[in-house]
């Protein structure tokens, strides 16, 4: 399978903490992609990082890529209440010409107020 | 700009039977994926249409097909209903382009299998 694997599956903070998420892949790809998920809706993407980036910020959001590890991480600073949902990275292969992504196992995200 | 909408949200079905999901992608998007997510296998790639054309197939059985028409909206059809299709289906949206980029989520469809 060419599905990642993320760690922790669950992680609890207070709010004001950071959060780091972790993400680790299989084969080569052309970029990698978090994307954030509340309970049973759809998914929204929130950040991607090509393979020849290292580090991708966007807000709060920090994302560091290694393909030499074939790792990523997420970090969010400050958090808040409202980031309390399930975080996916996803990868995208080189293949040309196809829009699939293949998706971690997730880690859910839980803020305490 | 209205997003990718689905319909079905909700919907109940016995073994044995049939089921189809709709899917409007974004205007002006032209490439539609469709998803599977259950809590025991997570999200698996189901299959990809672009300019109807099925341009990608995940690891499903042929009970999963799926069809895009010439306005870029998708369907997708599940035959022979089993216990296990019971999860949320997800539709995504995108651009035209080479490489995969941002693809843009419905709320999903969840099927419960009876």
């Amino acid at each position: 399978s060419q599905q990642g694997e993320e760690d922790p599956q669950a992680l609890s903070i207070q709010e004001g903490e950071n959060a780091t998420m972790n993400c680790s892949y299989k084969t080569s790809i052309n970029n990698l992609q978090w994307y954030r998920q509340n309970s049973g809706r759809g998914l929204v993407h929130l950040i991607l990082i090509r393979s020849n980036e290292r580090e991708k910020h966007s807000g709060r959001l920090r994302v560091t890529l290694d393909t030499s590890k074939k790792s990523s991480s997420l970090l969010i600073t400050a958090s808040r209440a409202a980031d309390t949902a399930s975080y996916f990275c996803a990868t995208a292969g080189d293949q040309t010409g196809a829009n699939n992504l293949f998706f971690g196992t997730g880690t859910r995200l839980t803020v305490i107020p | 700009k209205a997003g990718v909408t689905q319909t079905p949200r909700y919907l109940i079905k016995t073994r044995g039977q049939q089921v189809t999901l709709s899917c409007s992608p974004i205007s002006g998007h032209r490439s539609v994926s469709w998803y599977q997510q259950t809590p025991g296998q997570g999200l698996q790639f189901l299959f990809e249409y672009f300019s109807e054309t099925q341009r990608n197939k995940g690891n499903f059985p042929g009970r999963f097909s799926g069809r895009q028409f010439s306005n870029s909206r998708s369907e997708m059809n599940v035959s022979t209903l089993e216990l296990g299709d019971s999860a949320l289906y997800l539709c995504a949206s995108s651009l035209a382009g080479g490489k995969t980029g941002e693809l843009f989520f419905g709320e999903g469809s969840r099927l419960t299998v009876l």
